[in-house]
């Protein structure tokens, strides 16, 4: 069974400060996802990313998988108050999409 | 238009009732999802549809009953809810097979409460 575990569980941080998001996992994945769910709504896709080493910019956020395509960071610089959200990092391969337990993020004003 | 719409958003009912929640995608997807949160937030697939035909099926006790009319709707029935149902449970679309690189477009979600 693919597993991945994502850390922090939880986050609170002041705004305009950086954090770091990781994901790993002990398989191999073909593709990873990073989705942002807010309270009340499904997740909605951020980035996907599918070659190992790959990174990605979405203004503030920058993702990274990892060389192996085992793992994958998200890196938040300068957050605001309207990145908090839970943080879901979910794996391809296969015939199914496996989600990380997510984290947790609230940025304080 | 919403993309991927489930009804009900809440749904509060007894144990040992039996509920349905309807979902309908007008995006042309081929494949539709049922997952389910638990308390925790973690995301956990249950069933999988492409082109109507069953693709997913995890561990899931048999009171849960998928079906796809068609491919723009999967509906999900359970039958004799018990108090670990409780959850939110979201409907998804992608274009393709399942675990791809497609994007996963969710419903708003429909929160089960057993009481």
């Amino acid at each position: 069974t693919q597993l991945l575990e994502q850390s922090p569980q939880f986050l609170s941080i002041q705004e305009g400060e950086n954090l770091t998001v990781y994901c790993n996992s002990s398989s191999v994945f073909s593709s990873l996802q990073w989705y942002r769910q807010e309270p009340g709504e499904g997740p909605v896709l951020l980035v996907t990313v599918v070659t190992g080493g790959e990174v990605k910019k979405l203004k503030r956020l920058t993702f990274q998988f990892g060389d192996a395509r085992k793992d994958s960071s998200l890196h938040i610089t300068a957050a605001q108050p309207g990145d908090t959200g839970l943080y879901l990092c979910a794996g391809g391969g296969g015939n199914k999409l496996v989600f990380g337990a997510g984290t947790i993020l609230r940025v304080k004003s | 238009d919403t993309a991927v719409s489930q009804t009900p958003k809440y749904l509060v009912t007894q144990m040992g009732n039996d509920k349905s929640i309807k979902c309908e995608q007008n995006l042309g997807h081929d494949t539709m999802y049922w997952y389910k949160q638990d308390s925790k937030k973690f995301l956990k697939i249950m069933f999988s549809y492409n082109n109507k035909e069953l693709i997913i099926n995890e561990t899931v006790p048999n009171r849960f009953s998928p079906k796809s009319p068609d491919k723009a709707h999967l509906n999900l029935h359970i039958n004799s809810l018990e108090l670990g149902d409780s959850a939110v449970y979201f409907c998804a679309s992608s274009q393709g097979t399942p675990g791809g690189t497609g994007e996963l477009f969710f419903g708003e979600g429909s929160r089960l409460t057993v009481l």
